[in-house]
């Protein structure tokens, strides 16, 4: 998987639990993202970050949180706010190749 | 805001056979890629198409792109068995974001 790290593979979360995602890369990569994906979808973007101590909201920011404080590392936090976080989770970081490099995905579902 | 649309939704196809999807966005592009996602896993960069260039080989995969359309297609020649897998288009706006579309699931039989 090109040098991106995602733990854990799976991930189970309690009603009113926030849960973390772990997203280390090893490219050198500036910039990191995080999507979402629901069965037989295509990808959605939670949130993006360019530099290190800078990120975006994507598209579906709402119930989640991230923070950027090291390069190689770009961690999700699901909150409780999110009430439907039933997902497949994909980080992917990007160089100047313009190309994204993704991880292997963590499975996140609700016990 | 996804702007990739993809066609078919699925596609099957016999082992040897061409397997061609397409693509379809709505605004101005920087660039348009395709990836492949094998079931329950990340997805692995295929081919990259520039918005200047109309066609771009790689192996046995052929990209087309049409600006003017707003269309891209991904053509596979004589699949194999391990081309089964999901294919995702997606586009650079020059805004720094890779937008995906929903994809297409092809399946090749042996």
């Amino acid at each position: 998987d090109g040098g991106i790290t995602q733990s854990p593979k799976y991930l189970f979360r309690k009603e009113g639990q926030n849960v973390t995602l772990s997203c280390e890369q090893n490219l050198n990569h500036d910039a990191m993202y995080w999507y979402r994906q629901d069965p037989g979808q295509g990808l959605r973007l939670i949130y993006y970050s360019q530099i290190v101590n800078d990120f975006q909201k994507g598209d579906i920011a709402e119930g989640y949180s991230v923070s950027r404080e090291k390069k190689e590392s770009f961690p999700l936090t699901v909150t409780s706010a999110q009430k439907n976080p039933t997902a497949f989770y994909l980080c992917a970081s990007r160089g100047l190749s313009e190309k994204l490099f993704f991880g292997s995905g963590t499975q996140l579902s609700v016990l | 805001s996804q702007q990739g649309e993809e066609d078919p939704q699925a596609l099957s196809i016999q082992e040897g056979e061409n397997a061609t999807m397409n693509c379809s966005y709505k605004t101005s592009i920087n660039n348009l890629q395709w990836y492949r996602q094998n079931s329950g896993r990340g997805l692995v960069h295929l081919i990259l198409i520039r918005s200047n260039e109309r066609e771009k080989h790689s192996g046995r995969l052929r990209v087309t792109l049409d600006t003017s359309k707003k269309s891209s297609s991904l053509l596979i020649t004589a699949s194999r068995a391990a081309d089964t897998a999901s294919y995702f288009c997606a586009t650079d706006a020059y805004d720094y974001k890779l937008s995906f579309g929903a994809g297409t699931t092809v399946t090749v039989r042996a």
